[in-house]
């Protein structure tokens, strides 16, 4: 069975940091692009970075621009686990995170998004 | 700050035909980019619900359908249930100064 399992969420103080990570099964993770989506509390939801797939060692990942210099996304194909590095944490980054599969066989811009976590709650507050 | 515009809420009895649609600009839907959209049961993970603009994965009903035209795009349900109550949003990507894959506003179906 396909299955996404983050974990690492925690509640962290202003300025903090916090490592999430989604273990993925069920599916060949190597060439499969990823992403972080997040969901703040009875809000929306907001792409947060996309890593594409391949067999390394780089990886192109793009970020959107409220996370652009704090966050850092990774992979370890190895253990075919997807990494969020998040760093200068604000109350504003409190939501839940989802791992996605990136989903689309022609140009990257026309990806959805076909499988989900059940998602890592992260809570920045003092 | 989304740049893809949905109503905030739709509604409608059983049985009866809803359209959600989802507006853009010429960065984005109107730059041919492909329109997906996902559905969200309250208290749930969202669910991939037409990809490509009108394609459905295996297993959604084909009471779902989308399509796209010009700066917008639409999502169809016909033959509402009350297990359609849910957010449903759209999601593209945009080529302006901040080039990135975006989600629409969001709206929520109610079933009367």
């Amino acid at each position: 069975e396909v299955h996404l399992l983050e974990s690492g969420g925690n509640l962290v103080q202003p300025g903090g940091s916090l490592r999430l990570s989604c273990a993925a099964s069920g599916f060949s993770f190597t060439n499969i692009a990823m992403a972080w989506v997040r969901q703040a509390p009875s809000q929306g939801l907001e792409l947060v970075s996309v890593i594409h797939g391949g067999r390394g060692p780089s990886f192109y990942a793009e970020y959107a621009d409220f996370v652009k210099g704090r966050f850092t996304i990774s992979r370890d194909n190895s253990k075919d686990t997807l990494y969020l590095q998040m760093n200068s944490l604000s109350a504003e980054d409190t939501a839940m995170y989802y791992c996605a599969r990136g989903r689309g066989s022609g140009r990257y811009q026309d990806w959805s998004f076909d499988l989900w976590g059940r998602g890592t709650l992260v809570t920045v507050a003092s | 700050q989304s740049v893809l515009t949905q109503p905030p809420s739709v509604s409608g009895a059983p049985g009866q035909r809803v359209t959600i649609s989802c507006t853009g600009s010429s960065s984005n839907i109107g730059a041919g980019y492909d329109v997906h959209w996902y559905q969200q049961v309250p208290g749930t993970v969202p669910k991939l619900l037409i990809y490509g603009n009108d394609n459905r994965p295996s297993g959604v009903p084909d009471r779902f359908s989308g399509s796209k035209s010009g700066t917008s795009a639409s999502l169809a349900i016909t033959g509402l249930q009350a297990e359609d109550e849910a957010d449903y949003y759209c999601q593209s990507y945009d080529s302006s100064l901040s080039s990135f894959h975006i989600f629409g506003t969001g709206t929520m179906v109610t079933v009367l």
